[in-house]
């Protein structure tokens, strides 16, 4: 699976977007981009994923850029609810097991 | 979505004593699940592979005789500590594939503390 690259910690003041990035610049045609966030003290929670096009979902919106060696995540309104470590991964098919990096840590703040 | 139920949620038990963590998918049938280990502060670790029906593939350096892990049903996988230690304690973490989708689903973990 390729490497992925995000930054280790962001802020962002509830109502407004989060907008977590990822690089994965040695991403492969056939590889997917997952996205999960993990809450302190529970399991991992699957958010979105895409291949190519820009994904929305209840969740979040994902944007992968033309090259697809970065996408960012978008929560549109952030709420205190969303603070978690968000984890972006690169790979094959789901018939694997995700490998996880170091995350993102999101703060909410009132 | 689909439900991966993980029990227990935590566990208290005496140094040399083992522990057995359930891992259901409650309404999908699952060939493959897998777990992780999580230590304070640090990210998911993949420990073994669970294959209904076969010998579970473990990550390196992770003993399989000390973590015993049987997928006697496409339900249910179960992940064994034996004779636990200290540093056995962890976060434990399965998930499971939904066949209906490209979504791997997680239980919501056991802390085990080994006294």
């Amino acid at each position: 699976d390729a490497k992925t690259t995000q930054p280790p910690s962001m802020d962002c003041a509830e109502g407004r977007a989060a907008n977590l990035p990822c690089n994965h610049s040695t991403i492969s045609g056939n590889e997917y981009v997952y996205w999960y966030r993990q809450i302190h003290s529970q399991g991992p929670q699957y958010i979105i994923h895409g291949l190519k096009n820009n994904e929305t979902n209840e969740m979040a919106s994902l944007i992968i850029t033309e090259d697809r060696k970065s996408s960012t995540l978008i929560l549109p309104h952030a709420t205190l609810r969303d603070t978690a470590v968000y984890y972006c991964i690169v790979k094959l098919d789901s018939g694997y097991a995700l490998n996880f990096g170091k995350g993102t840590s999101l703060l909410v703040t009132p | 979505g689909a439900v991966v139920s993980q029990h227990p949620s935590w566990v208290i038990c005496k140094s040399g004593t083992s522990v057995k963590i359930e891992c259901r998918s409650l309404d999908f049938q699952a060939t493959t699940m897998f777990w992780y280990r999580q230590f304070p502060k640090q990210s998911l670790m993949l420990m073994a592979t669970s294959n209904e029906g076969s010998k579970a593939t473990y990550e390196q350096g992770v003993e399989k005789d000390k973590f015993l892990i049987n997928h006697a049903s496409l339900t249910l996988s179960t992940l064994t500590v034996t004779s636990a230690h200290p540093e056995d304690s962890s976060f434990y973490i399965c998930s499971a594939r939904d066949p209906r989708g490209e979504k791997l689903f997680f239980g919501s973990g056991t802390q085990l503390s080994v006294l």
